[in-house]
This record gives C-alpha cells, sequence and structure tokens, in this order.
C-alpha cells in the first residue's frame, strides 16, 4: 500500500514532442505529489508538485494532471526539448510524515 | 539558495570495512534523509531525522546506521561494508510547512557514488 508505480522505466520522445509518464499510488492518505528531474550527476530537485485538491497544474510546459479517484497522477512536458532528458521520480507523501515514497524513475531522451 | 553537501562524489572501500558518508546542509532543516539510488528501483529510504539526536528507520535500514549530532550534518554509516551496498547515495533535507519553501520540498545533495570490492 506504500507503493508508487511509475511506468514507463525508459522514454526516448522527438525533438517538439510530448514526453508522458505515470504514476499510480495505493495510499488515500497521501496528499503532497512531487515530481523530481534528475540530470546525470546531480541529485534531483522539485520540477513541479500538485496537491489533491486541484486536478492539474501547470508549469511552462510541464503539466501534472491529477485523477483521485483512479489514485493516478501523470507528467506531461509539452514541446520536448534535448534539454529535458533526464531521469523523471514521481513521489507521493503524506503530511504526517514528512517522508517520500517514491516511483522508481523514467529515463527520458529527447531526439533533436 | 540551499545547498545539500556530501562529503564525496565518488568512494571505493573493501568489504568489512566502516564507512562514514556525511551530509551538511545550510539552510536550518529539521528533516534530513539518506536514500539509497539503484537502477530500476529508484530511490529508496535508509533512514530520516527529524531532529538532533532523533531518528528512525526507512524502508531499507539493514545494515546501516546513523547519527545527527548537529543540527546541519546527518551521517550515513556503514558498520561493515559489503558488496551489495554498493550505489549511489543521496542525502536530502527539508523543512517543515510554513518556513518559506514549498510544502515538503526535499533539496538534495549531488550524490555519493560508493564502490564495495
Amino acid at each position: 500500500q506504500q507503493q508508487v508505480k511509475q511506468s514507463p522505466q525508459s522514454l526516448i520522445v522527438q525533438k517538439g514532442g510530448i514526453s508522458i509518464i505515470n504514476c499510480a499510488y495505493e495510499n488515500t492518505a497521501f496528499d503532497y505529489f512531487p515530481w523530481y528531474q534528475q540530470f546525470p550527476g546531480k541529485g534531483p530537485a522539485l520540477l513541479i508538485a500538485i496537491r489533491p485538491d486541484v486536478s492539474e497544474k501547470k508549469e511552462g510546459r510541464f503539466t501534472i494532471s491529477f485523477n483521485k479517484s483512479a489514485k493516478q497522477f501523470s507528467l506531461h512536458i509539452m514541446d520536448s526539448q534535448p534539454g529535458d532528458s533526464a531521469t523523471y521520480f514521481c513521489a507521493a507523501s503524506n503530511s504526517g510524515t514528512y517522508k517520500y515514497i517514491f516511483g522508481t524513475g523514467t529515463r527520458l531522451k529527447v531526439l533533436a | 539558495d540551499v545547498k545539500v553537501t556530501q562529503s564525496s562524489r565518488y568512494l571505493v572501500k573493501r568489504t568489512g570495512e566502516k564507512v562514514f558518508l556525511e551530509c551538511v546542509q545550510d539552510m536550518d532543516h529539521e528533516n534530513m534523509f539518506w536514500y539509497r539510488q539503484d537502477p530500476g528501483l529508484g530511490l529508496r529510504l535508509i533512514y530520516f531525522s527529524y531532529d538532533v539526536k532523533m531518528k528512525e528507520k526507512g524502508d531499507i535500514p539493514e545494515g546501516y546506521s546513523v547519527s545527527r549530532e548537529k543540527k546541519e550534518r546527518f551521517s550515513l554509516i556503514l558498520e561493515s561494508a559489503s558488496t551489495n551496498q554498493t550505489s549511489m547515495y543521496l542525502c536530502a533535507s527539508s523543512a517543515p510547512p510554513g518556513q518559506g519553501f514549498s510544502y515538503n520540498e526535499q533539496f538534495f545533495g549531488p550524490g555519493t557514488r560508493l564502490t564495495v570490492l
């Protein structure tokens, strides 16, 4: 019940295309869903996050879609660029613990 | 900017050695975390600390211990390193909500790639 399932494991997208990464969770106590971006040789950094009181959050080319009833959320990267090539992790947290449960990660490669 | 630093970027140790990984954060955060990152397994929590001298086991604490004597410093200890502890180790810190950061945001260091031979 504590798992966050992330797919796909890897993704190759052409420049200008849309990248979509999906995550699913079981624990309905989770109330914060961040996405982290990790470039090679660096630690992960917060990209965008959503609370379950909204169904969508957009920041520039990055959008989180959240489906509370299905217990799923996804990251959409519009107009994907080679500079977006990185590993993306979804995560879930509940306000009582400050701990994250991370997904297994998606390695995105955007071809020029 | 929040800065989380880790003492080494790369470390090579022998089986059975005692290994110390050090992490320092400069933003007075209460919470600090140690994760290991392995391909296909994502980030798995080893231990976390919510205050000085306070610690809680994460999902994979076996073979590890931690120490937090000062608020800014959180150490991960491998008492007797084994080859299955070869991994990337990431330290993170966070502040409770209301201290000017996004809710629960964790700030990560650059990682230490540990190889145990």
